[in-house]
């Protein structure tokens, strides 16, 4: 079975600091996603890496910036958290192989709290 | 632009019924997926069922089924036999063919569902 797992299902910071957010699958998957939750908006895409070292912006990138170094890793960072980005984040992982339609698995996500 | 709508905020349905959640797309690519995910209240992402643009016959899954209707732009989740641990929050999502948007999901703001004995 995949695994997707995310460093922390509740966090809560303070505005202004640098936060990380963590995100590991054990499949080898090439494909990797950052979404946000919030209520009434459904999920949007924050970025994605399509493999190693490589990334694209999603819908709503601003304020975060992404690291892809390893694989089965994919962090996502607030440079300085506001009270805006208190949120529920997703992270999802996908094989490449067989085009469109494959499903994405996801992690059980992390509620953070930005005071 | 790509674009999922799932019009009804919230549904209730009594235990051992069918309930159909409505979803309609748009999109101008003509290979497409389509997906429906379960969030119970746990927060995880539960993946459903897929239907494909070229698939000819629609999507099946134990209760869960997919009513497409490619001409109306719709892929409908039909859920038979109600249970209680249906109650989750329920989205619908899209990927189209395009290298960059191919690869991530496009979601609608979700459905609610509650079922009740």
């Amino acid at each position: 079975d995949v695994k997707v797992t995310q460093s922390s299902r509740y966090l809560v910071k303070r505005t202004g600091e640098k936060v990380f957010l963590e995100c590991v699958q054990d499949m080898d998957h090439e494909n990797m996603f950052w979404y946000r939750q919030d209520p009434g908006l459904g999920l949007r895409l924050i970025y994605f890496s399509y493999d190693v070292k490589m990334k694209e912006k999603g819908d709503i990138p601003e304020g975060y910036s992404v690291s892809r170094e390893k694989k089965e890793r994919f962090s996502l960072i607030l440079e300085s958290a506001s009270t805006n980005q208190t949120s529920m984040y997703l992270c999802a992982s996908r094989l490449l192989a067989g085009g469109i339609y494959n499903e994405q698995f996801f992690g059980p996500g992390t509620r953070l709290t930005v005071l | 632009a790509q674009k999922i709508t799932q019009t009804q905020p919230g549904m209730f349905v009594q235990e051992k019924e069918a309930v159909t959640l409505d979803c309609t797309y748009d999109t101008s690519d003509q290979s497409y997926g389509l997906f429906w995910y379960k969030q119970p209240s746990s927060g995880e992402m539960i993946f459903l069922i897929y239907q494909g643009s070229y698939d000819e016959q629609n999507a099946t899954e134990g209760r869960y089924s997919l009513n497409f209707q490619k001409a109306r732009k719709s892929a409908n989740l039909v859920i038979s036999a109600s249970q209680l641990g249906d109650s989750a929050m329920y989205f619908c999502a899209m990927r189209a063919s395009g290298w960059q948007a191919g690869t991530a999901l496009i979601f609608g703001k979700g459905t609610t569902l509650s079922v009740s004995s």
